[in-house]
């Protein structure tokens, strides 16, 4: 089994912040990543996969990086509509498996 | 525009079962694989269990395996999940999304709304 590091797990922020969360695994993964974001009571959507490849439909603000072990979700110019809780995910190895989830909160 | 509905959660005693379903549509549905996927209330996301497009393959989570039975009917265009010998760990809202299988599209692209399954006595 793959296990995630997902941190920060709480990150308060204002509108307009430069805001980076950080994915790390226990083994290499090469590029097999992928970012959600779930808004209260709803189902999770699909922000990059590939470990930066931007979802159809998804702001550019919105931007991914890293390979083997560190990966990097990054919103350049937060908005209100980004608070929400962030997931990585790893498709390298069964079983996939999810990060612990950052809420991301309004300061 | 692609959906997925499931139905069939509810409340269930400690060692009962249940099926869950999950229709979809927007998409030709034998071509893709598609998962279940558990939030436990106020917990993170877990992958339980995966099937081909053909549903000739399937992949299951630990925690589940020998327990929990997903399964397809392309004519139908439906996912179904059967739970048997549950507890109370198994309290959660389960989703139906499209992907999460090792062929074909790994990560999961679309999300259906969940449908709360509750575990208690």
């Amino acid at each position: 089994v793959i296990w995630m590091t997902q941190s920060p797990s709480l990150l308060s922020a204002s509108i307009g912040d430069r805001v980076t969360i950080s994915c790390r695994m226990s083994q290499g993964i090469n590029k097999y990543l992928a970012w959600y974001q779930q808004k209260p009571g709803k189902a999770p959507e699909l922000l990059i996969y590939d470990a930066s490849t931007l979802q159809s439909g998804v702001p550019s603000r919105f931007s991914g990086s890293g390979s083997g072990t560190d990966f990097t979700l990054t919103i350049s110019y937060l908005q209100s509509a980004d608070f929400a809780t962030y997931y990585c995910q790893q498709y390298y190895s069964f079983p996939w498996t999810f990060g612990q989830g950052t809420r991301v909160e309004i300061k | 525009e692609v959906q997925l509905l499931e139905s069939g959660g509810g409340l269930v005693q400690p060692g009962g079962s249940l099926r869950i379903s999950c229709a979809a549509s927007g998409f030709t549905f034998s071509s893709y694989a598609v998962s279940w996927v558990r939030q436990a209330p106020g917990k993170g996301l877990e992958w339980i269990s995966g099937i081909s497009g053909s549903g000739g393959s399937s992949y299951d989570a630990d925690s589940v395996k020998g327990r929990f039975t997903i399964s397809r009917d392309n004519s139908k265009s439906t996912l179904y999940l059967q739970m048997n010998s549950l507890s109370v760990d198994d309290t959660a809202v389960y989703y139906c999304a499209r992907g999460g299988f090792v062929s074909g599209l790994n990560y999961f692209d679309y999300w259906g709304q969940g449908t709360l399954v509750t575990v208690s006595s």
